[in-house]
């Protein structure tokens, strides 16, 4: 089991309704992100988010995404109104980091939430 | 922008034959680091390559860093059935909060 754990494990959806993808539970980490798939393709990055705010994003990550941590664990991935060709796998990761935080040891994906946009 | 070019894109191999994939950067990277990842599952981390002209090993996977620390390399020797998935460079751009630019994935496809 990863330790990153995504829920819904898979979600259908409605072309323009608004999807929340959760990560739960984190423990103290800073720096997590978000990245997606199409399938069969590459993983593209999405947004790092570290000490509650967006640390870096790409331009897929237009006005229709958002990123929170409302609890100060989850942390959720919000699409608000969804097209067809954001069907993907979303994977939620955190980076591991050495003590003086300079060099990361890899990322720990989640096992990541299938969305399909119908 | 920057991008991580992967090939080949599959490679059917006997099993007990070798397997190489090879991940060339337009620019320089901070690092960069190797995935597998199963049909249907998520990536998980095989290793990270940080010093210029590192090799780094596995048992039988075999990991290289280039000397500018632009182009990289995996290979397996004498595959396993086990050794089935989709490998992926990612490289960690410099001077940025840790994002990775991943290569497009090459395939390993044992022949039955």
């Amino acid at each position: 089991e990863p330790e990153v754990t995504q829920t819904p494990s898979h979600q259908v959806t409605q072309m323009g309704q608004e999807v929340i993808l959760r990560c739960v539970p984190i423990s103290n980490h800073l720096y997590f992100y978000w990245y997606r798939q199409i399938l069969g393709q590459k993983v593209e990055f999405l947004v790092s988010f570290y000490n509650n705010e967006i640390s870096e994003k790409s331009e897929i990550f237009d006005d229709q995404f958002s990123v929170e941590r409302p609890d100060g664990s989850n942390f959720t991935l919000k699409i608000r109104s969804t097209k067809l060709e954001d069907s993907a796998m979303y994977f939620c990761a955190r980076a591991e980091f050495t003590y003086a935080g300079t060099e990361n040891y890899g990322y720990t994906f989640g096992s990541g939430t299938r969305l399909t946009v119908v | 922008g920057q991008q991580v070019m992967q090939i080949p894109q599959y490679q059917h191999v006997q099993e007990g034959e070798d397997f190489t994939t090879y991940c060339n950067s337009s620019t320089t990277l901070s690092n960069i680091q190797w995935y597998k990842q199963r049909p249907g599952g998520h990536p998980v981390f095989l290793i990270q390559l940080v010093k210029s002209g590192e090799v780094k090993k596995q048992k039988r996977l075999t990991f290289q860093f280039g000397e500018a620390k632009k182009n990289s390399s995996l290979h397996i020797t004498a595959t396993q059935t086990t050794d089935v998935g989709t490998y992926f460079c990612a490289g960690e751009l410099m001077d940025s909060n840790y994002q990775l630019i991943w290569g497009a994935g090459t395939k390993l496809i044992i022949k039955p």
